[in-house]
Formats: C-alpha cells, structure tokens, sequence
C-alpha cells in the first residue's frame, strides 16, 4: 500500500450499535488525525495523535475515542452511534517540519439511522 | 473565535483565470495551506504559504497577505478538471488546522 488507507468505504449503521473506523498509513508520519466533513462546514478535528502512544482531543471529540498502539494505525470509535454522527470522515496524517503538510486518506461515509 | 471565509460558489469558463479569496480571524497564524477538493474524494495538498507574497506552482498560484488576514489561490487556464471544491486552511498558535467551508468552483465550456 502507499499513503493513507481507510476502511470501510461506506457504511450504514444502526442508532446505538458500535463502529470502529480503520486508519493505516505507510509513510510513517508521526502525527495522525480524524476530521469529520459536514456539507456547508469545514473540516472539522475530532481527535488526533502527534506520535505513536499519545492522542488529543481536537474541535469534536464527544462521542468518539481514538487509540495509537503504533505508527501506522489510527482507529476512531464511536461507542454508541447517533444520527448525528452522519458524516464522511477522513483520516490524515502530516509529514513534520518544514511544513507538516496534512494527507488524507480517501474517506468513509458513515450512515447512522 | 476562529473565523474562515471563503465564497460558497464560483463560476468560470474553461481557458480563463479565477481567484478564490480566503479571509481569516484565528488565535495566531503558523501558516496557510490550500486544498482542492473533487466530489467524493480526499483534499489533495495544493499550496502553502507561511510569508508574505506569491507562491507560483504551475498554473496555480497562492498569495499571502498576514496584516489583512488575506489570502488568494489564482487559477489560470482553467480546465475542465478544475471543478472542484478548494479549501483554505489556517495553522493556528494550538499547530491545528481549522478550516474553511471551501469554494465549489464551477467550470463552463
């Protein structure tokens, strides 16, 4: 694999049930994030994790939890799913200095009912 | 609070020249990126702007004004596949992005 993979693409889930969203990333960046992308509002940071064994929380944190076992994975979940948890979410991940440019992977668009 | 602006929608003909305004309010500045954003996929990394000035890269540009709290992405000889959403990104004193709403831009013939 190269870059950012996410899993599942899509999926629609039942109000209350559990979802662990999937995050793997080969390029070795440190710092990894969780966004949640709402039509009409900007990304939005749900968590994140500047290097492996620490996370934080970033603008939309209630309702999910993250974990970083190690460099490469970043699962998000959500403990019990709401309908207004709706929304595509994407998994970053950033390349340090200079820039510490963000990359996205390629999303998964969650239906909650 | 931290504020980004961005037009919702813009409207252009294939061959011509666009600029998208970005205007942002945040808790310090460590840097503007632009992202452009086609229907169901991922932000891809467009430009970065950390001083003052024109950052060129092929046909686009991205300008960088800190006192006005102003910035501009330029796209010149528009294609086709130029539709898309672009997305204005500041790097706050906290190092995280917040983001914009984007700007659909709209590509005729």
């Amino acid at each position: 694999i190269a870059g950012i993979t996410q899993a599942p693409t899509s999926q629609i889930l039942a109000a209350g049930r559990r979802m662990t969203l999937r995050c793997t990333q080969d390029m070795r960046h440190n710092a990894m994030y969780w966004y949640r992308q709402d039509l009409g509002l900007g990304l939005r940071l749900i968590h994140y994790s500047n290097t492996a064994g620490t996370t934080g929380k970033g603008e939309v944190p209630d309702g999910y939890s993250v974990s970083r076992a190690n460099t490469d994975d970043f699962p998000l979940t959500l403990a019990s799913a709401v309908p207004s948890q709706t929304s595509v979410y994407f998994c970053a991940s950033s390349d340090g200095q200079p820039t510490d440019t963000q990359y996205f992977g390629p999303g998964t668009r969650l239906t909650v009912l | 609070g931290q504020n980004i602006d961005q037009p919702t929608e813009m409207t252009a003909t294939e061959g011509a020249i666009v600029q998208i305004n970005c205007t942002y309010q945040t808790s310090g500045f460590n840097g503007l990126f632009w992202y452009q954003q086609h229907a169901g996929e991922a932000p891809t990394f467009l430009s970065y702007n950390v001083l003052d000035g024109l950052e060129e890269k092929g046909r686009f540009s991205s300008f960088l004004s800190r006192s006005k709290g102003y910035s501009y992405l330029l796209l010149k000889e528009l294609q086709m596949k130029d539709s898309a959403s672009y997305l204005c990104a500041v790097r706050d004193s906290n190092y995280q992005l917040i983001w914009g709403a984007g700007t659909k831009l709209i590509i005729k013939p």
